[in-house]
């Protein structure tokens, strides 16, 4: 199975920065089949991009998605205090479709 | 809107059977998989099976199979999870999500989930 690693495991950052969050996968990803989520506490998760680089409906174009082939990367480009939050990556190529473990995004 | 409702939570015996449920709104219902999700701490989600309800083909994480049971009522636009048989290790939270591009071969990505049916199996 493709194993997705996050980095970095905790991202510290201020309101207004930008973030760059990373998802590198073990073998290629093909047709960019990668969609990023995030997770607030309490929260059911929500899907943010999918196809890598696709906004789901409602998500704000402060959030980008990039990438393909094993490396992937989420930018929010002017973090807004809502933004902080848990961000986890999926691939969903090859049979099982694998999750990363999760980037926190926190207040620094 | 695409809403997805989930049955509240629920605090069980270890042996005692379950069935949680997810109610649909906002779309076609039949024409889309509805899949079962939980979340592992450190790990990421894990979905335990997914069933297409026009035709109520159903298929499981094979970590899951026989395990759980995956059913839907067109009627009521209603998606169920059930247990037979509780253990303690099922204790977690559990989403319907919907999976907009899931095949018979795969399950894809998820565009709108449940508020999560909490489930704790205690003694």
């Amino acid at each position: 199975e493709i194993v997705l690693t996050q980095s970095p495991g905790t991202l510290s950052l201020s309101p207004g920065e930008r973030a760059t969050l990373s998802c590198r996968a073990s073998q290629s990803v093909s047709s960019n089949y990668l969609a990023w989520y995030q997770r607030k506490p309490g929260q059911a998760p929500r899907l943010l991009i999918y196809g890598a680089s696709s906004r789901a409906t409602g998500i704000p174009d402060r959030f980008s998605g990039s990438g393909s082939a094993t490396d992937f990367t989420l930018t929010i480009s002017r973090l807004e205090p809502e933004d902080f939050a848990v961000y986890f990556c999926q691939q969903y190529a090859t049979t099982p479709d694998t999750f990363g473990q999760g980037t926190k995004l926190e207040v620094k | 809107e695409v809403q997805l409702v989930q049955s509240g939570a629920e605090v069980k015996k270890p042996g005692e059977p379950l069935k949680i449920s997810c109610k649909a709104s906002g779309y076609s219902f039949s024409n889309y998989w509805l899949a079962w999700v939980r979340l592992v701490p450190g790990k990421g989600p894990e979905w335990l099976g997914l069933i297409y309800p026009g035709d109520s083909d159903t298929r499981y994480n094979p970590s899951f199979q026989g395990q759980v049971t995956i059913s839907v009522d067109k009627s009521i636009t209603t998606a169920y999870l059930q247990w037979r048989s509780l253990k303690a290790s099922d204790s977690d939270t559990y989403f319907c999500v919907r999976a907009p591009v899931a095949t018979s071969g795969a399950v894809g990505y998820f565009d709108y989930w449940g508020q999560g049916t909490l489930v704790i199996v205690s003694s």
